[in-house]
């Protein structure tokens, strides 16, 4: 098993460009998540996904779409990159069905700069 | 609401030396407790978890953490420390309050070993 995994590993995005963070999993679970780490915030929430065709915004959704078109993936785009969103992005996955309680797996990370 | 509050945002500690990170929560049902640690530039990894039973839970790496309810704390400890034990551990707090799913990540506490 791969894993999660996330590509890619590092971009640099002018202000106003839009991309998509590419997360994947091999586990079979249904829940998979971003958040975003930022220094001294920890990790918070941008949305999630209960199963394929289910997403729910998180703490921070605003500037950030997803879809899951199946159990494997989640991408997460952003429209309208702005300085603000210069962070370091997590994909996390798990496996049970109670959202709160479960381990999550989480990929290697995404480290973007919005200039 | 449920939070999670790290009080120490950097330790240090000499190789050899024994560990407690610091973590209190604060969750209005039965809490599940997390503890995860990020290595420098990898995604997060649990160490261990809490749910119920046995107040003091073994998890990997030699790290244990005890639940005290009347404190509201789940603190981290290591009786004697490595220096591949340098990295960010992260406090989680999540459970399956009537329905409200929700996984709460502490802002984390960096940990440096010095020889």
């Amino acid at each position: 098993n791969a894993g999660v995994t996330q590509t890619p590993k590092f971009q640099v995005l002018k202000t106003g460009q839009s991309m998509t963070l590419q997360c994947a999993q091999d586990m079979n679970h249904e829940y998979m998540s971003w958040y975003r780490q930022d220094p001294g915030m920890g990790l918070r929430l941008i949305h999630y996904s209960v199963g394929a065709g289910i997403t729910d915004q998180g703490e921070v959704p605003n500037g950030y779409n997803v879809s899951r078109s199946t159990t494997e993936d989640f991408p997460l785009r952003l429209l309208s990159a702005a300085p603000s969103q210069t962070s370091v992005y997590f994909c996390a996955s798990s496996y049970g069905s109670t959202w709160g309680t479960d381990t999550q797996y989480f990929g290697p990370g995404t480290r973007l700069t919005v200039l | 609401a449920q939070s999670v509050t790290q009080p120490d945002i950097h330790i240090t500690v000499s190789e050899g030396a024994s560990l407690e990170l610091r973590c209190n929560y604060s969750y209005g049902a039965t809490p599940y407790l997390f503890w995860y640690v990020q290595s420098p530039g990898q995604g997060l990894q649990l160490l261990l978890k809490y749910f119920s039973g046995d107040t003091l839970v073994q998890g990997i790496k030699g790290f244990e953490a005890e639940f005290k309810r009347s404190q509201s704390s789940f603190n981290l400890r290591k009786p004697s420390v490595h220096w591949s034990d340098a990295a960010e551990y992260f406090c989680a707090v999540g459970g399956s309050n009537f329905g409200n799913e929700k996984l709460t990540f502490g802002t984390g506490t960096r940990l440096t070993i010095i020889p």
